[in-house]
């Protein structure tokens, strides 16, 4: 059982295309963080969400934290090829310090 | 600030052999966790340090090990190799907790 589900699992759309990654669980997070990771290297920080409700913007990036603290989504405006990589979802479950659980991934690819 | 750092970043070895990897966590960072990343299984987590004390553990045998000195850098340790423990393996340095993890460019190990 995935106690972290990330839907949709493959993107693959045009530049300029919007688009929504989800990220769902049974379990409140204390917190939850998205990275962006490209191939062959470790996966980077984009934004940690903390407060329930809570929406945080990168540039075209919107992030947003359910009431509930158990899900959240990431909202890509006017996607460029830049944007093409694997984003992954993770928080912390309970009392596990240290310990990220993570998505199973969205892999984005957007074309020029 | 220098960013995590993980040491080698490639390496190649084959079934029954043992291998350590490095990392050297960002300064001031206490907490450094290690992830296992599979296409199969996604990140999975190892185990945590702090202050050179192993406080959590993933779901992996024994084979697995790691440990932490006195100026935060750690090392994980993989003995008997299977083709099975072929994956980019990951880890990240945090100020403990539940705060934001950052990772390293990770090991990329490949077993014969």
């Amino acid at each position: 059982t995935q106690l972290l589900e990330q839907s949709p699992q493959f993107l693959s759309i045009q530049e300029g295309e919007n688009l929504t990654v989800y990220c769902n669980s049974s379990s409140v997070f204390s917190s939850l963080q998205w990275y962006r990771q490209e191939p062959g290297e470790g996966p980077v920080l984009l934004v940690t969400v903390v407060t329930g409700g809570e929406v945080k913007k990168l540039k075209r990036l919107t992030f947003q934290f359910g009431d509930a603290r158990k899900d959240s989504s990431l909202h890509i405006t006017a996607a460029q090829p830049g944007d093409t990589g694997l984003y992954l979802c993770a928080g912390y479950i309970g009392t596990s310090y240290g310990k990220l659980t993570f998505g199973q991934g969205t892999i984005l690819t957007v074309h020029p | 600030k220098a960013g995590v750092t993980q040491t080698p970043r490639y390496l190649i070895k084959t079934r029954g052999q043992q291998v350590t990897l490095s990392c050297s966590p960002i300064s001031g960072h206490r907490s450094v966790s290690w992830y296992q990343q599979t296409p199969g299984q996604g990140l999975q987590f190892l185990f945590e340090y702090f202050s050179e004390t192993q406080r959590n553990k993933g779901n992996f045998p024994g084979r697995f090990s790691g440990r932490q000195f006195s100026n935060s850098r750690s090392e994980m340790n993989v003995s008997t190799l299977e083709l099975g423990d072929s994956a980019l393996y990951l880890c990240a340095s945090s100020l403990g907790g539940r705060n934001e993890q950052f990772f390293g460019p990770g090991t990329r190990l490949t077993v014969l």
